[in-house]
């Protein structure tokens, strides 16, 4: 695709249910990164994956939260017993590669609403 | 911890004007900045960047400038224009190994026409 797409686009849903949110990348693009932005604030960096690894899990708030990506491409990041605190826009953004130097192009987020 | 912060939360200029958007920066080992445009229910769209060798960058109508010395960085928007209404950020990249790039909290520019 030109962009890159995440899906839902929104969701709401009650505390205590699991949340499963998707990310496409731009194709090619072998480096992929996991933000949270709450209404009003910055960018919450979450995981990084460099093909199909995490180098980094170190931004994820707490065990609840878990994220996966397979074959290089798609990654999906799962919130379990989701609580009222996880309410917040999910960025996802790819890059060509972890080269520092390179752009990152993000999506259009998943807006999370726990009830 | 090491933070990246922004001067202004909101910022509002006539239509025209031209608009500086200033962010500070903690981490003296930093050596990439980029700042990026978000508009209202969309993701991060990058506007600038630049490196820590050099302190002023040009694009179009934007301009970037880097102060090492008092860890200060700006984005100057020259003839502000209605469709720059936007929340802009301020990032770091420490250049580690896997990329993880530091947002500062974002300034919100309101464009009067």
């Amino acid at each position: 695709g030109a962009g890159v797409s995440q899906s839902p686009s929104n969701k709401v849903t009650e505390k205590g249910k699991d949340v499963e949110l998707r990310c496409d990348p731009i194709s090619g693009h072998t480096a992929l990164y996991w933000y949270r932005q709450s209404l009003g604030q910055g960018l919450e960096f979450l995981i990084y994956f460099q093909g199909n690894s995490a180098p980094d899990k170190s931004g994820l708030p707490s065990d609840r939260f878990s994220a996966e990506r397979t074959g290089g491409s798609v990654s999906t990041l799962t919130i379990q017993r989701t609580q009222q605190e996880d309410s917040a826009v999910y960025l996802c953004a790819s890059s060509r590669d972890g080269n520092p130097q390179e752009t990152q192009y993000f999506g259009p987020g998943t807006r999370l609403l726990v009830l | 911890g090491e933070s990246v912060g922004l001067h202004l939360p909101t910022l509002s200029v006539q239509e025209g004007d031209n608009s500086i958007i200033n962010c500070a920066y903690s981490n003296s080992a930093s050596d990439y900045f980029i700042w990026y445009k978000q508009e209202s229910g969309k993701g991060p769209q990058f506007i600038i960047d630049i490196r820590s060798n050099m302190d002023k960058r040009q694009g179009q109508r934007v301009t970037v400038l880097l102060n090492k010395t008092v860890k200060h960085l700006s984005l100057q928007i020259a003839a502000t224009q209605p469709g720059d209404s936007a929340v802009y950020f301020c990032a770091e990249n420490m250049g580690t190994s896997y990329d993880k790039v530091i947002f500062g909290p974002g300034t919100s520019l309101s464009v009067i026409p």
